[in-house]
């Protein structure tokens, strides 16, 4: 399956302690999204990156959050000092220019559930 | 700013009838969009993209969805529901020359035997 990859899929943790998520974008895709889904709402945008270049942040993501793409490969996304608010489900996606038509389709992971306690 | 609105939480169907889960959308730049299928446990799928082309525009497992500019809508359709189709749909924009999605809180389509 060459399709995107995040791990773990489910986390659980207590308030005040510090998460990390990691995503695998499909190969050679050059952008990668972080989105966050609470219950009964769609995804919302968190931040996203070209190849290692962290290109825009959502005013969702406050301080406690940072997002790496090191190599413009994997990135990861940590939680610092987490509140139950954080609990959500964080979905990770990847996208390529295609030619000359650029439709950025971005292809989604299953997503890492997170529950704090 | 861009925004979408789902008008329907939720659709109830009998297999075989008609699927319409309708979607209005606000965008400052013409759009790009997209409806995403999420099946319980699974990630999200693309089933249909909009992008300043034909605005009837044909997805996969049959559903289509047709664009409107002059009612800013983008509902999605299927002649026949089937019980794999159960999950929640999802109508996205994307204005043009940005990255980013913007979702709509989703529609929850059930289907009954």
């Amino acid at each position: 399956d060459t399709g995107v990859s995040q791990n773990p899929r489910h986390k659980i943790t207590k308030r005040g302690q510090n998460v990390t998520f990691r995503c695998d974008p499909i190969s050679e895709h050059n952008r990668l999204y972080w989105y966050r889904q609470t219950l009964g709402q769609g995804p919302e945008f968190l931040t996203y990156f070209q190849n290692e270049a962290q290109l825009e942040k959502s005013r969702l993501l406050s301080d406690r959050f940072s997002a790496e793409r090191p190599k413009g490969s994997f990135s990861t996304l940590e939680i610092q000092r987490t509140e139950q608010g954080d609990s959500a489900m964080y979905l990770c996606a990847s996208s390529s220019p295609s030619g000359l038509a650029v439709s950025y389709e971005q292809y989604f992971g299953p997503g890492t559930r997170l529950t704090v306690t | 700013a861009q925004s979408v609105t789902q008008l329907d939480s939720h659709v109830s169907v009998s297999e075989g009838t008609p699927v319409l889960l309708r979607c209005n959308y606000s965008s400052s730049y013409s759009p790009s969009l997209f409806w995403y299928v999420q099946h319980p446990n699974k990630g999200l799928q693309l089933l249909l993209k909009y992008t300043s082309a034909a605005t009837l525009v044909k997805g996969i497992n049959g559903f289509e969805a047709e664009f409107k500019k002059s009612e800013t809508s983008f509902h999605l359709t299927k002649p026949s529901a089937h019980m794999s189709d159960a999950a929640e749909y999802f109508c996205v924009v994307r204005p043009s020359g940005y990255s980013t999605l913007t979702f709509g809180k989703g529609t929850m389509l059930l289907v009954s035997p």
